[in-house]
């Protein structure tokens, strides 16, 4: 079936710091979503992306619809402790209205 | 306010016993979904319902059963037949045709 391949797993870094994480699949997405998820709650939707090239920001996030329609990014600037979390990119399966999700990436930040 | 509410946010279970989880939305959303999360890992889903009365099994629906009777609801029971129901259960909801989801903020079911 259709996978979501999220990289990296996890990182480490310093505050400040900028962040990029990537979602690729084997097969092509006509939407691209990034989750947010902290420790025990759900996740919360960060963006939405509908068209292959579309850049789209959300205050320091800015995430890309890859123009294969077969990946996606989500970039993080000056990061921030609340950053902390796990990023999720999600897509929906065709023919059918339900979300395939990727592993995660889990943000840790040295303050 | 409106938003997914998922009850209760823990809830323990001896091994055997069948339990219902709930999820109530007031979004008037038509599509609401069950996954589960296991630690580090991505999320599988389980059930899903487009509309009243209906629903449809998702990748890893044996041992667990769903009712849609209310637009509002989606229960899940976890039966004794599911071998690991230990972990974090997510219900979500969209509108019908949208992908995008929006998620309640979970109950973590611990079987002992």
């Amino acid at each position: 079936g259709q996978q979501l391949n999220q990289s990296p797993q996890s990182m480490f870094i310093q505050e400040g710091e900028d962040v990029s994480m990537n979602c690729t699949s084997s097969s092509i997405f006509n939407t691209w979503l990034w989750y947010k998820q902290e420790p025990g709650e759900g996740p919360v939707l960060l963006i939405a992306l509908y068209k292959a090239g579309e850049l789209t920001s959300n205050g320091r996030l800015t995430a890309q619809f890859g123009i294969t329609r077969k990946d996606s990014f989500l970039n993080i600037s000056a990061s921030i402790p609340s950053d902390v979390g796990i990023y999720f990119c999600a897509g929906p399966i065709q023919g059918a209205q339900k979300l395939v999700f990727g592993q995660g990436t889990r943000l840790t930040i040295n303050p | 306010d409106g938003g997914i509410t998922q009850s209760p946010k823990y809830l323990f279970r001896k091994e055997g016993q069948n339990v219902t989880l709930s999820c109530e939305q007031n979004l008037n959303h038509d599509a609401m979904y069950w996954y589960r999360q296991d630690p580090g890992q991505g999320l599988r889903l389980i059930y899903y319902s487009q509309i009243v009365n209906d629903f449809q099994k998702g990748d890893i629906a044996e041992g667990y059963s769903v009712s849609r009777e209310k637009k509002e609801s989606f229960p899940l029971t976890v039966t004794s037949a599911q071998k690991n129901p230990t972990a974090f259960y997510l219900c979500a909801s969209s509108i019908r045709g949208s992908s995008s989801a929006f998620f309640g903020q979970g109950t973590r079911l611990t079987v002992v």
